[in-house]
Order: structure tokens, then sequence, then C-alpha cells
């Protein structure tokens, strides 16, 4: 089953703009991390941050975790039209087995 | 690091009919992960192993399906008597024992039942 929810679900925005993407989630957990998947490809690990963690950054990513209200953030700064893909956040459900649970997603449209 | 690999890329089958796929994973990673993902959807996780052990199956993986992982290496995921419900996109991806070591997707292998 799926373990949370992408808001929005589209995103659609003009190069130079910054886009967020929000998840929620449902379960305890160790850690968070969000994932990138152009169409008809796999998932690729973007970034990963720990439940003790607020705020990570990577590059022009910028990821929050709220772990007293279940939520994540996910920003991407000055985007590109070839940051145009769908995106995921991801969670453990507090397990350390590495399997990981998707939620739906938000497919993100940079328009050039 | 070659990446996963899946094959075939695209599967057409006719209900009824049994279709195997093959994931080879990263060779240093000791984790195998099989994934559906239906249009529109986030992937939904099947199965796993460490190993050679397959050390958790999802309640979605009916007695249809099989997945084995011989000599820990390449995996296979079998599925019997195909439905058109079956129609999706199986992802392979592995990872090292550790759990913030992330997951390395394959390109997926498209399955449509007709």
């Amino acid at each position: 089953s799926q373990q949370g929810e992408e808001d929005p679900q589209a995103l659609s925005i003009q190069e130079g703009e910054n886009a967020t993407m929000n998840c929620s989630y449902k379960t305890s957990i160790n850690n968070l991390q969000w994932y990138r998947q152009n169409s008809g490809r796999g998932l690729v690990h973007l970034i990963l941050i720990r439940s003790n963690e607020r705020e990570k950054h990577s590059g022009r990513l910028r990821v929050t975790l709220d772990t007293s209200k279940k939520s994540s953030s996910l920003l991407i700064t000055a985007s590109r039209a070839a940051d145009t893909a769908s995106y995921f956040c991801a969670t453990d459900r507090g397990s350390t087995l590495g399997r990981l649970y998707f939620g739906r997603g938000t497919q993100l449209t940079v328009w050039p | 690091d070659t990446g996963v690999s899946q094959d075939p890329r695209h599967k057409i089958t006719k209900r009824g009919q049994n279709v195997t796929f093959r994931c080879d994973p990263i060779s240093e990673h000791n984790r195998l992960y099989w994934y559906r993902q239906t249009l529109g959807q986030g992937p939904e996780f099947l199965t796993y192993f460490q190993n050679e052990a397959q050390l958790e199956k999802s309640r979605l993986l009916s007695d249809r399906f099989s997945a084995e992982r011989p000599k820990g290496s390449f995996s296979t995921l079998e599925i019997q008597r195909t439905e058109q419900g079956d129609s999706a996109m199986y992802l392979c991806a592995s990872s090292f024992r550790d759990s913030e070591s992330p997951l390395h997707f394959g390109n997926g292998t498209r399955l449509t039942v007709t």
C-alpha cells in the first residue's frame, strides 16, 4: 500500500521559478528519501533526511522534515526544463530492513 | 558501477500465459528489491532479498508470483497465468546492506497483458 501522499499531484512552472512539493506520511520513520523518475525510466535517488534532521541541502535541492506533522517538503530552486519529471517521497516505516514505501508522486513540468 | 539492468524492457503477453523477468543488480549490492508501478502511482513493494534469502513478501504478491535469487546474484520474477490486472511496470532495485543505503533502480520491464 502507498505510504504517503505527495501534494500537489501535478505542478507546472516556468524555468527559473522555484518548485515546492510536499509529502505526508503516516508512520514513524528512521529516514525519508526523495526520488526522481523520468518518463519510462527507473527512479533515481536525490536526497535522504534522517528523522532527527530538520533540513538538508544538496545543490539546488532543499528538503525539510517535520516529524511532529509527519510531513516533508522538497524545494527545487531556479528550476530548469531538465527538472521535468515525477518526484516521489519514500519512507522506511521505522524499519531498518532497507525497503521503502513510496507515495503517489508529484508530476513536475518546467516550461522553457 | 554498470547500474541495475532489467530484461526485457517490454513484454506483451496474452492472458493466461506465464512470463519471467530478469534483474541484474549492481554487483557489490547484497540487497535486491522488486516493485510494481502502475500508471500515475508510486512504486509498490513486492519482495526483497538479502543475498539469496527472500526475506519478505508483500501481500500484493499472490501465489501466481514467484521470485528467486539463486547464488545471491541476478534475480528472476515469474508471473504464472497472467491476468490483465498484472499489466504494470516491474522495477528492480538493489542496495547495500545499510538502512540508509539508497536504492538503485533499473529502468523496469513494462508488462502488457492482452
